[in-house]
């Protein structure tokens, strides 16, 4: 069964104190990995596709990278206005047609 | 442009009392998603709609769930008799339904209490 497995589920940042947010993955075979950004009362925000191990992909202060088994986002020096919750999602080759299959999330907060 | 749209916002129902939700895909895209967020859950696959092939419903948890899309573009997802469970929010999502990469937007989401 695919899966996917984001951590932490809430992470708490001073303003400019760079981190990172966990995806890991299993699936069958991944024909992309996909990032959205939610805030309150929204529907997710695409962010990113990644497709093949190695590759990376880089959005103001937000920098996701992608290996084999799991997904980084880095987020370099940020703002208030990055927190949000960051969804990770996959879409797999076969059999499961385009349905995205979501991880719970990493709720961040920046504090000033 | 336009992006997707659902209406309404919030819906507040009866134990028991039937609902229907509504989705407006960007102009254009070919594939049409539901997905169900609940609290503290990520989100979860409903049903798919892609051109007029037969649509994906693997995702429906029970048969008090339907959905259409009719003329390939506004969709409706109907819950019968609807439960507490029921509750949550409900995401619409469209893409082009490309081979090679397949980005699905969604719509701000309904959510629905059930009472």
């Amino acid at each position: 069964e695919d899966q996917v497995t984001q951590s932490p589920e809430a992470l708490r940042l001073q303003e400019g104190e760079s981190s990172s947010l966990n995806c890991s993955y299993t699936v069958s075979g991944l024909r992309g990995l996909f990032w959205y950004r939610q805030d309150p009362g929204k529907g997710p925000e695409f962010l990113f596709t990644l497709y093949s191990a190695g590759e990376e992909k880089e959005k103001e202060r937000l920098k996701a990278t992608l290996t084999k088994k799991e997904s980084f986002l880095h987020i370099t020096a940020p703002k208030p206005e990055d927190s949000a919750t960051y969804l990770c999602a996959v879409q797999i080759l076969t059999g499961g047609g385009n349905k995205l299959t979501f991880g719970t999330g990493t709720q961040l907060k920046v504090e000033l | 442009g336009a992006g997707v749209s659902q209406s309404p916002s919030n819906k507040v129902t009866e134990k028991g009392k039937d609902v229907e939700l509504r989705c407006d895909p960007i102009s254009g895209h070919t594939a049409l998603y539901w997905y169900r967020q609940s609290l503290g859950q990520g989100l979860e696959f409903l049903i798919y709609f892609q051109g007029n092939s037969a649509p994906d419903k693997s995702g429906l948890p029970s048969d008090r769930f339907s959905a259409e899309r009719t003329g390939g573009s506004v969709s409706t997802l109907t819950i019968q008799r609807t439960q507490q469970e029921d509750s949550a929010v409900y995401l619409c999502a469209s893409s082009l339904a490309r081979v090679d990469t397949d980005t699905q937007y969604f719509g701000p989401g309904t959510r629905l209490t059930v009472l």
